[in-house]
């Protein structure tokens, strides 16, 4: 069975840096692209990041480039966000998601597809 | 970037009536060299994550009941449930994967029972 389990969510304040994890279990982590997508209180879903599956190609969202850095290690089932110069609108709850390939219809880095989703960990910005 | 639009936000059906979403991209999303539709449909029950529904425009997830369909083509896209159930109360979301990174999704649509 496929688990994606995140953890490391937390209060912290407006600057602060704060490192998510996504522990992954029941397939082959090092085969498959990976996905940060976030929902802030009441909002819709945000892509955040992408990293293929052996971590030499990463993507971000435009707002976020410069202050999140996406990681893997893929020797311990694991994916990272790293979040640094936290503002308010961070605030959400974090998803790591798997990509669903499809050989030959899709980049070899990633399709886009997310067919399991974790529980979600919930990152709380305020002062 | 391409922008993904629902409608409506939200919808009221009556148990056993036929749902309806829509979801316009602001580009085409069929590739003409595949005559794939890059496009998925997803439902968020209330305090859970996102759960993949639907792909390529129509293709049904495994493991998701037939009363779920998709259809559309280029920037046009329909899902429906034929026979509403009271555990289809959700929010459901479209999102391309045509373009490179960002994947954007639709805001969503929330389905009520009436």
């Amino acid at each position: 069975e496929v688990q994606l389990v995140e953890s490391g969510g937390d209060l912290v304040q407006p600057g602060g840096s704060l490192r998510l994890s996504c522990a992954a279990s029941g397939f082959t982590f090092s085969n498959y692209a990976m996905y940060w997508v976030r929902q802030a209180p009441g909002k819709g879903l945000e892509f955040v990041s992408l990293i293929s599956s052996n971590g030499g190609s990463t993507y971000y969202a435009d707002s976020l480039k410069g202050r999140f850095t996406i990681s893997r290690d893929n020797s311990k089932n694991t994916l990272y966000l790293q979040m640094g110069n936290l503002r308010p609108e961070d605030m959400a709850v974090y998803y790591c998601a798997r990509d669903s390939p499809r050989p030959g219809y899709c980049s070899s880095t990633s399709c886009g597809i997310f067919d399991y989703w974790g529980q979600g960990t919930l990152v709380t910005v305020s002062s | 970037d391409i922008v993904m639009t629902q409608s409506p936000d939200s919808l009221s059906v009556s148990l056993g009536e036929r749902a309806t979403i829509n979801c316009k991209s602001s580009q085409s999303v069929l590739y003409n060299s595949n005559n794939k539709n890059y496009l998925a449909w997803y439902r968020q029950k209330p305090g859970q994550p996102p759960k993949l529904l639907i792909y390529w425009a129509s293709t049904r997830e495994s493991g998701v009941p037939d009363r779920f369909s998709g259809s559309g083509s280029g920037t046009d896209f329909t899902l429906t449930i034929s026979s509403l159930q009271a555990e289809d109360v959700a929010v459901y979301y479209c999102q391309q994967y045509y373009s490179a990174p960002p994947y954007s999704f639709g805001q969503g649509t929330k389905l009520e029972i009436k």
